[in-house]
């Protein structure tokens, strides 16, 4: 099975840069994605890593490293509207084809 | 536009009743699942379908049946066996190498 870990909450000051981090035991890796969900809605896709290294994305980064089995999400420049919950998500291929699947999700408060 | 429908968008349901939650998607997606969502949790995957006609268990299965007929379409039906069915269910599908894109997803409360 796969076993994805992040903190719980987190809170972080308007204008600063705040890291999420994510750390994932799994086998049959095949991606990791970040997904932003603000309560009550669905979530939205930010970024998605496949290889070692970081993708930047506006005011949003990710970096992997499939080695350790770690992800973090990079936001700067934090605005109110960032206040979310934030949802790492490991692909792996089985049998039966690609499966997604999602950690706990890191509540982020910004505050004035 | 292309996106994913879910339906109803809230539901009540008595003890002892199934109930099916509708998700429909024009993407032409191969790709279709079903997660469930309870009050300040992640998602748990509940089943999900690569092709027509073939669909695996997540890891919260039990109490859960779908069916994939058609391609555009991945009926989630929560039946009487599911101890504990209020939730948010979200569907979701993709192209197999990339992004999930979800419903709006379903709000079940059972009474």
């Amino acid at each position: 099975g796969q076993n994805i870990d992040q903190p719980t909450e987190m809170t972080a000051t308007e204008g600063a840069i705040v890291q999420i981090n994510c750390t994932y035991q799994t086998s049959g890796f095949n991606g990791l994605f970040w997904y932003q969900q603000h309560a009550g809605e669905a979530p939205t896709f930010l970024s998605y890593n496949v290889l070692d290294g970081l993708e930047e994305k506006g005011r949003f980064s990710s970096f992997l490293s499939r080695s350790k089995g770690y992800s973090y999400l990079l936001l700067k420049e934090l605005q109110m509207k960032d206040s979310a919950s934030y949802l790492c998500a490991v692909r792996t291929l089985t049998g039966g084809g690609n499966k997604l699947t999602f950690g706990t999700g890191t509540q982020l408060k910004v505050e004035l | 536009d292309g996106g994913i429908t879910q339906s109803p968008k809230y539901l009540f349901r008595k003890e002892g009743q199934n109930v099916t939650l509708s998700c429909e998607q024009n993407l032409n997606h191969d790709a279709m699942y079903w997660y469930r969502q309870d009050p300040g949790q992640g998602l748990r995957l509940i089943y999900y379908s690569q092709i027509v006609n073939d669909f695996q268990k997540g890891d919260i299965a039990e109490g859960y049946s779908v069916s994939r007929e058609k391609k555009e379409s991945f009926p989630l039906t929560v039946t009487s066996a599911q101890k504990n069915p209020t939730a948010f269910y979200l569907c979701a599908s993709s192209e197999n190498t990339g992004e999930l894109f979800f419903g709006e997803g379903s709000r079940l409360t059972v009474l």
